[in-house]
């Protein structure tokens, strides 16, 4: 069973936009991370937030976390076409001692 | 060179057959995950073991197996009795089971 959920499922946008994917969770959770996958490749992870953050930032990324509303957002700024990839969420559910997996947001950054 | 690897990266197998895929890791990690991944899909758990000696059935574990007899490796075997083996499988490694996870590249697996 899924605990995260993103939303857009595809995004296509031009080069130099900003693109902002969200996800949201069913129970309350330690923390939040955001992973992105190439075609054809392994995951990477790019960004950890606790449950007692709200914002973080690395680099062009920006992720939000809102507790009360059970979501997140990854803020992608001036966007490149070598971010074109998949981007999942993962969740570590309160009571539970492993990372849940969204169906994650296919971004696709047009040149 | 730390990291995560995976062997075959491709892997053609003929319906009946049993195949293992490798993955191995000098990142010295306790947790190790197996996932499978259909096209345009999220990751699903296969098999997941925290500690050598121990592992614990994810949510699709019916048709698979795995071992742990040594930290670095964690070995998956597609039985015969998965229906529908074709898919995108990782692997992947982790401190803790709540950690940052490392993955390796894939292994594409085919049933011809």
């Amino acid at each position: 069973s899924q605990q995260g959920e993103e939303d857009p499922q595809a995004l296509s946008i031009q080069e130099g936009e900003n693109a902002t994917m969200n996800c949201s969770y069913k129970t309350s959770i330690n923390n939040l991370q955001w992973y992105r996958q190439n075609s054809g490749r392994g995951l990477v992870h790019l960004i950890l937030i606790r449950s007692n953050e709200r914002e973080k930032h690395s680099g062009r990324l920006r992720v939000t976390l809102d507790t009360s509303k059970k979501s997140s957002s990854l803020l992608i700024t001036a966007s490149r076409a070598a971010d074109t990839a998949s981007y999942f969420c993962a969740t570590d559910a309160d009571a539970g001692n492993m990372l849940t997996f969204g169906g994650g947001t296919r971004l696709m950054v047009k040149p | 060179d730390g990291g995560i690897t995976q062997s075959p990266k491709y892997l053609f197998r003929k319906e009946g057959q049993n195949v293992t895929l490798s993955c191995e890791q000098n990142l010295n990690h306790d947790a190790m995950y197996w996932y499978r991944q259909d096209p345009g899909q999220g990751l699903r758990l296969i098999y997941y073991s925290q500690i050598v000696n121990d592992f614990q059935k994810g949510d699709i574990a019916e048709g698979y197996s795995v071992s742990r007899e040594k930290k670095e490796s964690f070995p998956l075997t597609v039985t015969s009795a998965q229906k529908n083996p074709t898919a995108f499988y990782l692997c992947a490694s982790s401190i803790g089971p709540l950690g940052t996870q490392y993955f390796g590249p894939g292994t594409r697996l085919t049933v011809l």
